[in-house]
This record gives structure tokens, C-alpha cells and sequence, in this order.
């Protein structure tokens, strides 16, 4: 399969510290994207990152790509209540046309 | 812009009734996908769509599954017959391009097969 695994598969944590979750993947992939899900909606595009990429941040988002070891990590510094969703990270494979594989998600809660 | 649009919002059947799920893609976007997620294996790609073309249903579970997209502004997903094991939320998504795009997903259709 070339899906995504998320690490953890959930995560608590206090208003205002950091989150960090991870993605691996298993074949070369162009890009990878990250995505939100808040309960009982349609996923939100966070942050795409391009293989030839390394770093990049949008606003409280931070993500990193390491195609050597085939992962990803977002972080999501200074966290708030509305941050509670599920994160999923997206990855196409090389060889897989355009298409997107989804992750199965980390379910993170931020404690008011 | 009103986004990705689907109908209906929910779907309650009995096993063995023809359903069909509609998408509306976002204007001027060439690609649409239709994923169904479930608490047991999380989001699957179905099939997906580029200009109007199929381009890889190889996630359709089985022939009970058919989709179509007639026109660059519509889309359907047909169950028939429906089982329990089908019940589901099914999203709909467009980008206007491939991977190197970012998808936009409709609010999903929570389908409930009795």
C-alpha cells in the first residue's frame, strides 16, 4: 500500500504548548500535504510540501520532509481549542499518477 | 464560491436498494475524486476522475460500485445493490489539477444501509 501512517494515532495536549505529529510513507513520492478534519466535516488542505523541499510554514504550522527516511512532521506550535481535529498527511506516489493516498490520521485534542 | 457540493447530506436504505451519491466540483477544477471513510480503514481513494475521464477506479470495493461524470460540473456514485458493509461517509473532492494540487472536499454524504 502506499498510505501514509500518522504517529500518534491520537494526542492530548494543554492550550498553548506545541503538537507534533508524524507521517511515514512508503514509495518516492512529488509532494505531500497535509490536511484537517474537524468531527463530522469535510477535509481542509493545511500545507503542501514539494519533494525537493525540506522545511515550510504557514502561519502556527511548521512542516518537515526527510525523503531519505520516507516521513513528515507537522507541528503546530502554540496550540488553541480550535485546533482539535483529525490531521491527515497525503502523499502521490511517484509511479501512482495524480492521485493522492490519505493517512490514517492522527485525532488530536487540545485541552482548554 | 459555494465549494464542492454534494447530495444528499444523508442516506438511510434499506440492504438491496439502489443509492446514488451526487458531487457538484468546484468551476474550472479538472479533477475529481470520490473517497469513502470509515472508522476501520480510515479514508479510501475510490476512483478518480480527470476531465471527465476516469483515470484509476482500482479502489471501487466490487461491481456494485459505478461512478460517472457526464460533465465537467457533475459527478455520481451508484451502490446497487446496497449492503450494511457499505455504510459509510463518502467524500467528494475536486482540485484543479493532480498531486501537485491541493483537493478540495464537499461536506460528505453519511450513508446508512440497513
Amino acid at each position: 500500500s502506499q498510505q501514509g501512517e500518522e504517529d500518534p494515532q491520537a494526542l492530548s495536549i494543554q492550550e498553548g504548548e506545541n503538537a507534533t505529529m508524524n507521517c511515514s510513507y512508503k514509495t518516492s513520492i512529488n509532494n505531500l500535504q497535509w490536511y484537517r478534519q474537524n468531527s463530522g466535516r469535510g477535509l481542509v488542505h493545511l500545507i503542501l510540501i514539494r519533494s525537493n523541499e525540506r522545511e515550510k510554514h504557514s502561519g502556527r504550522l511548521r512542516v518537515t520532509l526527510d525523503t531519505s527516511k520516507k516521513s513528515s512532521s507537522l507541528l503546530i506550535t502554540a496550540s488553541r481549542a480550535a485546533d482539535t481535529a483529525s490531521y491527515f498527511c497525503a502523499t502521490d506516489a511517484v509511479k501512482a499518477g495524480n492521485q493522492f493516498y490519505f493517512g490514517t490520521g492522527t485525532s488530536l485534542t487540545v485541552i482548554p | 464560491d459555494a465549494g464542492v457540493i454534494q447530495s444528499p447530506r444523508h442516506e438511510v436504505t434499506e440492504m438491496g436498494q439502489e443509492v446514488t451519491l451526487r458531487c457538484k466540483p468546484i468551476s474550472g477544477h479538472n479533477s475529481l475524486f470520490w473517497y469513502r471513510q470509515t472508522m476501520m480503514r480510515g479514508l479510501e481513494l475510490l476512483i478518480y476522475f480527470n476531465n471527465n475521464v476516469p483515470i484509476d477506479d482500482s479502489g471501487m470495493p466490487e461491481d456494485r460500485f459505478s461512478a460517472k461524470m457526464p460533465n465537467a460540473s457533475f459527478s455520481t456514485l451508484k451502490i446497487q445493490p446496497s449492503e450494511p458493509r457499505d455504510s459509510a461517509v463518502y467524500f467528494c473532492a475536486s482540485s484543479p489539477g493532480g498531486g501537485g494540487y491541493e483537493q478540495y472536499f464537499g461536506p460528505g454524504t453519511r450513508l446508512t444501509v440497513t
